[in-house]
This record gives structure tokens, C-alpha cells and sequence, in this order.
């Protein structure tokens, strides 16, 4: 079955404690994406990745960092986590090589920052 | 600054009548849009999209229309079903850019009442 998968699900940490939030699509998707969602302000892209060894800045990319070492993974890093990164985090993977013009969204890991 | 706006947070349909969901934009760098459809706990899901070279696009019910010249975008759902119950996100990008660039607009709940 094809999907994004992401992991944890739920996290509830405290402020400064690093976090990894793991994504992983098994459709062989060149581009990859991280959101977050919070209420009033809809979904703002974080990063986003055309490939391996290839990531760039979205809208909200401060306190974030991420890597792409493979073409699956994509792990979105909080080195130093703070209550404003309390959110609603999604992973999403598309390839216009597949012809496809969509994004596939991952089930959402919900974050919140103490 | 919200380049994608949803302008109405809900929107209640009686089951079998017409739903129209509104979408804004102010960016005019964009030349595609989307809408994503998302229920509780899961990802957002791809509907429907349309490219700036038309003005409608139709899906079995679903029906997004597009009017440049007043940067505006609307999607028809009819009849309406209570599976149709979700919050709705547009999105749109700029052509350079592709899917892996998109801006969402805030979302708009939808309740489809039996």
C-alpha cells in the first residue's frame, strides 16, 4: 500500500529537549514536504526537499531542521524545542516524474511543547 | 501575510443540497490550485485541481471554478453527502515551483447536515 508514514504519532515534551519527528514514503517520491497546521493560519510549509542531499527553506523554518539522506526518509529535527513549536506536524511526499500533480500526506504527528 | 484565503472557518450544507466553498488569493504569480480535503486525525487528501489555463474543472460532484481576473476560486459540491463532512484546505502554486511549493489557505469546516 502506498503511504507516509510518520512516527511518533503524539509527543509531549518540555522546552530545550531534542526531538526527531521520523517520514517515510515507499512511493519513490523525489520531493518531500513538512507542514505544520495550526488553527487560523491553515497549513505553512517548514521545508521541503526536490531530493536526496537537496532541502530548502519553506514559510516557517525557524527552530527546524532537516536532512535527507535517502530518498524514503525525510526526519524533521527541533534541536531546541520552545511552547510556540506546540503544533500539528504533517510529512508529505509527490514526484512529477509519477505524473502525478499531488501531494500525499502523512496521519499527522501532534506536538506539544511544555 | 495570507496569500490563500479562506474567508469562511464553516460552512453547515443540508445532505442533497449544493455546497460552495470560497477561496481568495493575492499572489498573482500563482497558476494552479488545489483543494484538500482532511478529516479528523488524518491527513489531508488530494480532490480536485485546476490548472490557470481554465476556468472549471469537474470531478463526478466536485466542480472548482476559476476567475482570474478576480483572483478567486470556488468549489461545488453537489448533491452533498455526510461524507462530505471535512475541513477543506485550497492551495496554490506558481508553475516554477510545482506541487512541493504549495500555499494553503486557513480551511473550511464543512458540515453536511441528514
Amino acid at each position: 500500500e502506498a503511504q507516509v508514514t510518520q512516527n511518533p504519532r503524539y509527543l509531549i515534551t518540555v522546552t530545550g529537549k531534542k526531538l526527531t519527528v521520523t517520514c517515510s514514503q515507499n512511493m519513490n517520491h523525489e520531493y518531500m514536504s513538512w507542514y505544520r497546521q495550526d488553527p487560523g493560519l491553515g497549513l505553512r510549509q517548514i521545508y521541503y526537499s526536490m531530493n536526496v542531499e537537496v532541502t530548502d527553506k519553506g514559510d516557517v523554518p525557524e527552530g527546524y531542521k532537516v536532512s535527507r539522506k535517502e530518498k524514503r526518509n525525510f526526519p524533521l529535527i527541533l534541536e531546541s524545542p520552545s511552547p510556540n513549536q506546540t503544533s500539528l506536524y504533517f510529512c508529505a511526499s509527490s514526484s512529477r516524474l509519477a505524473g502525478t500533480d499531488t501531494q500525499y500526506f502523512g496521519p499527522g504527528t501532534r506536538l506539544t511543547v511544555l | 501575510d495570507q496569500q490563500v484565503k479562506q474567508n469562511s472557518p464553516s460552512l453547515s450544507v443540508q445532505e442533497g443540497r449544493i455546497s460552495i466553498l470560497n477561496c481568495d488569493y493575492t499572489n498573482s504569480m500563482f497558476d494552479y490550485f488545489l483543494w484538500y480535503k482532511k478529516y479528523p486525525a488524518e491527513g489531508p487528501t488530494f480532490l480536485i485541481s485546476i490548472s490557470s489555463i481554465k476556468d472549471k474543472n469537474e470531478d463526478g460532484r466536485f466542480t472548482v471554478f476559476l476567475n482570474k481576473s478576480a483572483k478567486h476560486l470556488s468549489l461545488h459540491i453537489v448533491p452533498s453527502q455526510p461524507g462530505d463532512s471535512a475541513v477543506y484546505f485550497c492551495a496554490a502554486t506558481a508553475n516554477n515551483f510545482g506541487n512541493e511549493k504549495l500555499t494553503f489557505g486557513t480551511g473550511t469546516r464543512l458540515t453536511i447536515i441528514p
